[in-house]
């Protein structure tokens, strides 16, 4: 059983660059949640999917953030311009709705973004 | 303002002792998960409970739900130095899909 998978796990990049970062899910989950995690603090939901419907977006997702899920099962999260507050954790989970209603979500391993 | 504080934030102790590690908030969860995370790592699930007062173990590991479903407990007994690492708090609340993290407990175990 191959859990939640994120790529690159790194990435260093220069101020004002863009960056894409992907996802594949647990095969079976419908939901896809976005994450992001700075030194010292508990993951922030950024935004999640079910199926290829993105439902909800934080306020912390700026228009310099854009994620997609346009099959339903990977996404993507791309970051333009970027900033150096933007240097931070970036986690995937994954979760399956179905009769029971609190799914667990299983995160995967991030992707660490730095920022010149 | 964090929606779930968790306490304390740091501790370290020598193998063998217990702790607990609190989480509370004044909002109410339909569930709170606790994960445990690793450096360069993600949150790796521990438990999930549902029910006011619940009350799950895993192993030397004893997690409860409050009864109002505001606050969680994790406590562990006779702690081992395998036991080192950030332990998150995580609810979910009512109606909404996404989890609220507290800012974790770093748990450091001293041989």
């Amino acid at each position: 059983d191959t859990g939640v998978s994120q790529d690159p796990r790194h990435k260093i990049t220069k101020r004002g660059q863009n960056v894409t970062f992907r996802c594949d899910p647990i095969s079976e989950h419908n939901r896809l949640y976005w994450y992001r995690q700075t030194l010292g603090q508990g993951p922030e939901f950024l935004t999640y999917f079910q199926n290829e419907a993105q439902l909800e977006k934080s306020r912390l997702l700026s228009d310099r953030f854009s994620a997609e899920r346009p099959k339903g099962s990977f996404s993507t999260l791309e970051i333009q311009r970027t900033e150096q507050g933007d240097s931070a954790m970036y986690l995937c989970a994954s979760s399956l709705v179905g009769a029971a209603s609190n799914q667990p979500q299983h995160f995967g391993d991030g992707t660490r973004l730095s920022i010149l | 303002t964090q929606l779930l504080e968790q306490s304390p934030q740091f501790l370290s102790i020598q193998e063998g002792e217990n702790l607990t590690v609190y989480c509370n908030s004044s909002s109410v969860f339909s569930s709170l998960q606790w994960y445990r995370q690793e450096p360069g790592e993600g949150p790796v699930l521990l438990v999930t409970v549902v029910t006011g007062g619940e009350v799950k173990k895993l192993k030397r590991l004893t997690f409860q739900f409050g009864d109002a479903r505001k606050d969680s407990s994790l406590h562990i007994t006779a702690a081992q130095t395998g036991d080192t690492g950030l332990y998150l708090c995580a609810g979910l609340i009512q109606g909404a899909q996404k989890l609220v993290f507290g800012q974790g407990t770093r748990l450091t175990i001293n041989p």
